[in-house]
Formats: C-alpha cells, sequence, structure tokens
C-alpha cells in the first residue's frame, strides 16, 4: 500500500460549484500535514497546512480525520483559476527521509 | 534570493552523458531537498542536505546518481551515464527549520530529458 493515496481523477467540475477530494495516509506516526497546488509544467506550492481541528483559508477548507487516516480538501464556489493538481503531502518525522512524502495528486478541471 | 533558483531549465542530454543540476536556496536555509517528478506522479523523495551535512540518500534511484552541498548552500545533483528513464523534472526545496513544520519552498526545476 502507498504510504499517500490520492484518486488521480480529473475531477471536472463546473464554475460556481463546490470540490472535495480526499488523500489517505498509511503511518499513523505522521505528525503534519499539508495540501499543495501544481500547475501545469510549475512547481508545487503550499496551499494551505491541515491542522486537527479543521481549518479555513478563504473558499478552501482542510480536515484532518486522524481516526480513519485521510485528509480533505473542500473547494466552495470553484474558479477557473482553481484548476490544478492538489497534491496531498504528509511528513512522518523519523521516518527515513526527513522530509515530505506527496500524493500522486488529483487533478480538478473547472469548466465555465 | 527572494526565492530558491534551479539552473538549467531545460536540460537536453544524450543517453550515457554526465549532467550537473544547481540549487541556489533560500538565503539562511538551513534544510535541502532534492526530488524527481516523473510525468503524471507527484515529486519523489531523493536526498536531504542539513547545512552541508547530507542526512539521508535513501530515495537516490542508483549509484548514478550524487549530490552534494559542500559550503552548506548551494547545492549540486549529478548524474553519471544518463538513462531514459531519468527523463523527469528535477526539484529543488528548501525550509528554514532542520524538521518541516510549515512546508517547503520549491524551485522551478530542471526538465531534463534523455535521449
Amino acid at each position: 500500500r502507498k504510504e499517500v493515496e490520492q484518486d488521480p481523477g480529473p475531477f471536472n467540475v463546473p464554475e460556481g460549484a463546490t470540490v472535495a477530494f480526499n488523500c489517505t495516509y498509511s503511518n499513523s506516526a505522521s505528525q503534519s500535514f499539508f495540501w499543495y497546488r501544481q500547475d501545469c509544467r510549475k512547481e508545487p506550492k503550499l496551499l494551505m497546512s491541515v491542522y486537527s481541528s479543521g481549518n479555513e483559508d478563504g473558499r478552501f477548507t482542510a480536515q484532518l480525520n486522524r481516526a480513519s487516516q485521510y485528509i480533505s480538501l473542500l473547494i466552495r464556489d470553484s474558479k477557473l483559476s482553481d484548476s490544478a493538481t492538489y497534491l496531498c503531502v504528509v511528513n512522518t518525522p523519523g521516518g527515513g527521509a526527513d522530509g515530505l512524502t506527496f500524493g500522486k495528486g488529483t487533478h480538478l478541471i473547472i469548466q465555465p | 534570493g527572494a526565492g530558491v533558483s534551479q539552473s538549467p531549465r531545460y536540460k537536453v542530454a544524450k543517453r550515457g552523458q554526465d549532467v550537473a543540476l544547481r540549487c541556489d536556496p533560500i538565503s539562511g536555509h538551513v534544510s535541502l531537498f532534492w526530488y524527481q517528478q516523473a510525468l503524471g506522479q507527484g515529486p519523489e523523495f531523493l536526498t536531504y542536505f542539513q547545512n552541508e551535512a547530507q542526512l539521508d540518500k535513501s530515495g537516490l534511484p542508483s549509484d548514478r546518481f550524487f549530490a552534494e552541498r559542500p559550503e552548506g548552500s548551494v547545492s549540486t545533483l549529478k548524474i553519471q551515464r544518463t538513462q531514459q528513464e531519468d527523463s523527469a523534472v528535477y526539484l529543488c526545496a528548501s525550509s528554514l527549520a532542520g524538521r518541516v513544520l510549515y512546508g517547503y519552498t520549491f524551485g522551478s526545476g530542471t526538465r531534463l530529458t534523455v535521449v
């Protein structure tokens, strides 16, 4: 089983709709969680960290469910500019890499 | 500098050629990471430096890959005798803390194509 799993999509969503996707992680010792956004042929950029209590940043809401070992990202009132690949990222201290493990990403296409 | 700078932006290498990819991290950032991203995949960890010390190189796919950061700032990823499967985007990231708390800042990457 992969450490971090995501549905690759693509998710085709009309502009203005709400879209949500999940990511599961396998290591229960994981401590830090992030969502990164990656535009085509660009580098990944940090979208938001994911906190245990859940957190919101404008139209974006991230949630963490430690019991079921998944994190989610909800985008409300989606914009054309939200079209991108969303990477789920998990940090597991002492896991060897001392860094982040990335999922393969979920491809989101917002349609006019 | 203001961000993580990588060069060259694009590199085409003939199979068997050696290549060197450069990363200039954000000034003062202690940690530096190299990742490999194949088409349609997420970034895969290659190696990690804390200052000049290479603390983890478990992700390097073969002994043809070598990374260094001799003065704790600029880093070079070298690939010897390139193969077609080495074609990917090589991303460098840096962070202020030794352990990741707030995510990384990535450079724009070097897109390597081996022909």
